[in-house]
C-alpha cells in the first residue's frame, strides 16, 4: 500500500460526458502528480501540483483539467469525453518535487 | 529531448534464473533514474532510484541496478528470480527543474517466470 488513494477505481462512461477523478496523497505528501496510462502511449504525464499550485504541465488536453484543494487532495476533471480518452488513470505524489513519486492504484476509466 | 528506451518488450525467465531488463536513456544532464514494478491490476511500486554516488544501488525484493554513464543505462538485475516477479518494469527519468518534477517512462518490459 502506497498511501496514494485514488477513487473510482473504475468509471465507466459514454462519449461527451464529464468525469471527476479524485486522488488523496501520502499524508506529509505536498506534491501531486496525474499520468495517464493507455495501450498506445504508454505512461505520460499529465500536470505536477505543489501545495496547491500549478508547477508543470505535460501532454494534457486542453478538455482535461486539475486542481490541488488546500487538504492537498487533487482531482482531474475530463470533459467531452472521447473513445481515445479511455485508459488507467494515475495519481502519484511525494514530499517535495525533488523526491520519488509514490503512486495510488489508478482509475481505469471506460468510455463506451 | 529526454527519453527512456527499454529495449525488451517481453522477456521470459525460468524460476531460479538471473535477470537483467535493459535500460537507455537519453538526458543532458546527470539523470535521476528510477524503476518502478507494475503488478496486473495495482499501481506503480517503486523498486529503487539513483540520484548520484555509487552506481549499484540497492532496491527492494532482492533488486539492484547499475547506473552507467558511459553507456546511458540503468540496468535492473536480480540473481534468482520468484514466481511472484512476473509483473511488467518502468525504467523512468525524473525531470527537475524550476521546482518541478516529471518522470519520462520507457515502454515497459513483462516479465514473465516459468515454474
Amino acid at each position: 500500500d502506497s498511501g496514494v488513494t485514488q477513487t473510482p477505481k473504475h468509471l465507466i462512461t459514454a462519449t461527451g460526458q464529464r468525469v471527476t477523478l479524485r486522488c488523496s496523497p501520502r499524508s506529509g505528501d505536498l506534491s501531486v502528480y496525474w499520468y495517464q496510462q493507455s495501450l498506445d502511449q504508454g505512461l505520460q504525464f499529465l500536470i505536477h501540483y505543489y501545495n496547491g499550485e500549478e508547477r508543470a504541465k505535460g501532454n494534457i488536453l486542453e478538455r482535461f483539467s486539475a486542481q490541488q484543494f488546500p487538504d492537498l487532495h487533487s482531482e482531474l476533471n475530463l470533459s467531452s469525453l472521447e473513445l481515445g480518452d479511455s485508459a488507467l488513470y494515475f495519481c502519484a505524489s511525494s514530499v517535495q518535487p525533488n523526491q520519488p513519486q509514490h503512486f495510488g492504484d489508478g482509475t481505469r476509466l471506460s468510455i463506451l | 529531448a529526454q527519453s527512456v528506451t527499454q529495449p525488451d518488450i517481453h522477456i521470459t525467465v525460468s524460476e531460479g534464473a538471473s535477470l537483467e531488463l535493459r535500460c537507455n536513456y537519453s538526458y543532458g544532464a546527470t539523470p535521476y533514474l528510477f524503476w518502478y514494478v507494475q503488478s496486473p491490476g495495482q499501481g506503480l511500486q517503486l523498486l529503487l532510484k539513483y540520484f548520484s554516488g555509487d552506481t549499484l544501488v540497492q532496491g527492494i525484493k532482492g533488486f539492484e541496478a547499475e547506473f552507467k554513464r558511459s553507456q546511458s543505462s540503468f540496468n535492473l538485475r536480480k540473481p534468482s528470480v520468484h514466481w511472484s516477479d512476473a509483473a511488467e518494469y518502468f525504467c523512468a527519468v525524473g525531470l527537475f527543474s524550476g521546482g518541478y518534477n516529471k518522470l519520462i517512462f520507457g515502454a515497459g518490459t513483462r516479465l514473465a517466470v516459468h515454474p
